[in-house]
């Protein structure tokens, strides 16, 4: 399978913890992007990496909310001191890159999480 | 500010019939608009996508409408079947800019009656 994956699929944590999630996108694709969708919403952007630089962060992305791309491969999200108000769904999104075509961005089955 | 704005919030089509979404966009530097299909507790699939140097993209059942002067476009799907029941998220950005970040609309949830 060469698609987008996130892992874990489901995290249940209390409230004042940390959490991490993976992304790994499209081998080929150079740009990844990381969403957050809340029920009966879209997906709103949080941030992303051309390879492993971070361009842009939404405001969205307080300052408990950290992602790195080390190697321009996969990336990680973490949120420090975890709120109730994190619970969501966060999505990774992968595409080729500015001026590239196809210029599509693809997403991961995403990361449920649940915050108590 | 929604920069992207969606309608109906829900719909529902008989088996067979056409299911038309609208959405509506302000920023004039968006030159990139796809539409993605949602099941519960997936991620959002890329289903069609088109630039504005083109009114219509057709793909199968599936076609994008494009109204560049009034800002709007709109997906229709033809003969819909009960399979297309999900929620469709149209979506805008700057093809190829420096940012190219979708703006999603809130989504409509689509229920095809068999």
């Amino acid at each position: 399978d060469t698609g987008v994956s996130q892992d874990p699929r489901h995290k249940i944590t209390k409230r004042g913890q940390n959490v991490t999630f993976r992304c790994d996108p499209i081998s080929e694709h150079n740009r990844l992007y990381w969403y957050r969708q809340t029920l009966g919403q879209g997906p709103e952007f949080l941030t992303y990496f051309q390879n492993e630089a971070q361009l842009e962060k939404s405001r969205l992305l307080s300052d408990r909310f950290s992602a790195e791309r080390p190697k321009g491969s996969f990336s990680t999200l973490e949120i420090q001191r975890t709120e109730q108000g994190d619970s969501a769904m966060y999505l990774c999104a992968s595409s080729l890159g500015p001026g590239m075509i196809p210029y599509e961005q693809y997403f991961g089955p995403g990361t449920r999480l649940t915050v108590t | 500010q929604q920069q992207v704005k969606q309608s109906p919030q829900s719909l529902i089509v008989q088996k067979g019939g056409i299911s038309i979404i609208n959405c509506a966009y302000e920023n004039t530097a968006f030159d990139y608009f796809p539409w993605y299909q949602q099941f519960p507790g997936k991620g959002p699939a890329l289903l069609i996508a088109i630039r504005p140097d083109v009114s219509e993209k057709k793909e199968g059942r599936f076609t994008i409408s494009f109204n560049k002067s009034a800002k709007q476009f709109s997906l229709h799907i033809m003969d819909s079947q009960p399979g297309d029941s999900a929620t469709y998220f149209c979506a805008a950005s700057t093809y190829g800019g420096s940012q190219g970040n979708l703006i999603f609309g809130k989504g409509t949830k689509l229920s095809v009656k068999p």
